[in-house]
């Protein structure tokens, strides 16, 4: 079984459209974040929830919206989308948030709007 | 905030030698040291990790790093690669008083035959 599952694997859409990215983790893991990585390889984090409590949001524009149904889940919705938010996007999870917990990656979608 | 910096972007070297893959932080206060790696169209897999303790680390398939609090370090060696550690390799570190991981901009190391 796949710990951290995201998808789809793929996504080609149109500037202007709204997209969802869909992640599940089957860990038990109290703590999921979406990272954005760019054509160079650089990782950003972008949102962390904590039991279902949005504690991060990295400067990211409110075109991007964390939705968590549940602790297991965390969804990422995408408004009006930009030809500069083509990217990777990894789901990931941890344990807790403690600063010394193992991340645990999707294996990422990558977003194409052309 | 804490922040992580690759020296090599890339990195190519033949089957069998030894490789060191570059990485150096910066914190004010005590971090906790990571490498992470990334086959392929895969996401990234935790390679090795410092928290305390002893400053040399090690992985299953052969890697270590050192943690170097002088020369605020944290680079990963292996003494003879094979055409499979082909990937692109992360350091990242959390921080006392941020548990947000930061990644570094990434290594890729190829390895040739």
């Amino acid at each position: 079984d796949t710990a951290v599952s995201q998808t789809p694997k793929y996504l080609v859409t149109q500037m202007g459209n709204d997209k969802s990215i869909k992640c599940e983790q089957n860990l038990g893991h109290d703590t999921m974040y979406w990272y954005k990585q760019d054509s160079k390889k650089f990782l950003k984090i972008m949102f962390s929830y904590n039991n279902k409590e949005l504690i991060i949001n990295e400067t990211v524009p409110n075109r991007f919206s964390p939705k968590s149904p549940d602790k297991a889940h965390l969804n990422l919705h995408i408004n009006s989308l930009e030809l500069g938010d083509s990217a990777v996007y990894f789901c990931a999870s941890s344990q807790s948030r403690g600063r010394q917990e193992k991340l645990f990656f999707g294996s990422g979608t990558q977003l194409s709007v052309l | 905030a804490q922040s992580v910096t690759q020296l090599d972007s890339q990195v190519p070297v033949f089957e069998e030698a030894p490789v060191e893959l570059r990485c150096n932080y910066s914190s004010s206060v005590s971090v906790y040291l990571f490498w992470y790696v990334q086959y392929p169209n895969q996401g990234l897999q935790l390679l090795l990790k410092y928290l305390s303790g002893s400053t040399l680390v090690e992985s299953i398939n052969g890697f270590e790093a050192e943690f170097n609090k002088s020369q605020t370090s944290f680079h990963l060696r292996k003494p003879s690669v094979h055409i499979s550690d082909t990937a692109e390799y992360f350091c990242a570190v959390t921080g006392d008083n941020n548990n947000d991981m930061r990644f570094g901009a990434g290594t890729r190391l190829t390895v040739k035959p």
